[in-house]
């Protein structure tokens, strides 16, 4: 089955601090991503990767880096971390062969003060 | 570029109950829609997923209705009981965009009460 994996799982941060978020995979999956989870709204789209060293941004990239050193990890950078970027985020990866199905890690919780 | 809204944000229904939660989309040539379950503190645990050619889906305890003339999805739960408590979202995958993004609902947090 599928593993995606994400560390730290919380994590509290100061307002403009560096923040660095990983995500591992097992599945061999070309694809990556990252999204930002809400109170009260579905999942948004920061950046993604279907290769690696290469990353494209998603829906809201802004505030966001991301870096994709090999197939099996993903990052999501915040380089000055800011009280709106307070939320839960989530990886997941998807097969080139069957990429509208993806599968999530367990997220992770970032709290900025 | 693709809009869903889920409806409603919130729904409390008695154990045996059914329990129906819309989505509706805007791009009439997507292709892959998916029901994804939230359990308090957890990820993502895919429920169903639906091609564009079928309208009907039947998994365990629960029904999938695809509507393309009406660009409207729904999760249909039959006999709810409180392990269904849990938030569902929605995702479509938009024909249009240039890689296969999902675009998610807003979700609904679902209660079943004893």
């Amino acid at each position: 089955e599928a593993a995606v994996t994400q560390s730290p799982r919380s994590k509290v941060a100061v307002t403009g601090g560096k923040v660095t978020l990983s995500c591992h995979q097992t599945n061999n999956h070309d694809y990556m991503y990252w999204y930002r989870q809400d109170t009260g709204h579905g999942l948004r789209l920061i950046h993604y990767s279907y290769v690696a060293d290469s990353t494209e941004k998603g829906d809201i990239p802004d505030g966001y880096k991301a870096s994709r050193p090999s197939q099996e990890n993903f990052s999501l950078i915040l380089e000055l971390a800011s009280l709106s970027q307070t939320a839960v985020y989530f990886c997941a990866s998807s097969d080139a062969r069957n990429y509208a199905e993806q599968f999530f890690g367990p997220g992770t919780r970032l709290t900025v003060l | 570029g693709e809009q869903v809204e889920q409806r409603p944000p919130h729904l409390s229904v008695r154990e045996g109950d059914s329990a129906v939660i819309t989505c509706t989309y805007t791009d009439p040539n997507s292709y892959y829609f998916f029901w994804y379950k939230q359990e308090p503190g957890a990820s993502l645990q895919l429920l169903m997923k639906v091609f564009s050619s079928t309208e009907i889906n039947e998994g365990q305890g629960f029904t999938v209705l695809l509507n393309k003339k009406d660009k409207r999805l729904s999760l249909n739960l039959t006999a709810a009981h409180p392990g269904d408590s849990a938030a569902y979202f929605c995702a479509v995958s938009p024909a249009s965009s240039s890689f296969s993004k999902l675009v998610f609902g807003q979700g609904t947090s679902l209660s079943v009460v004893p």
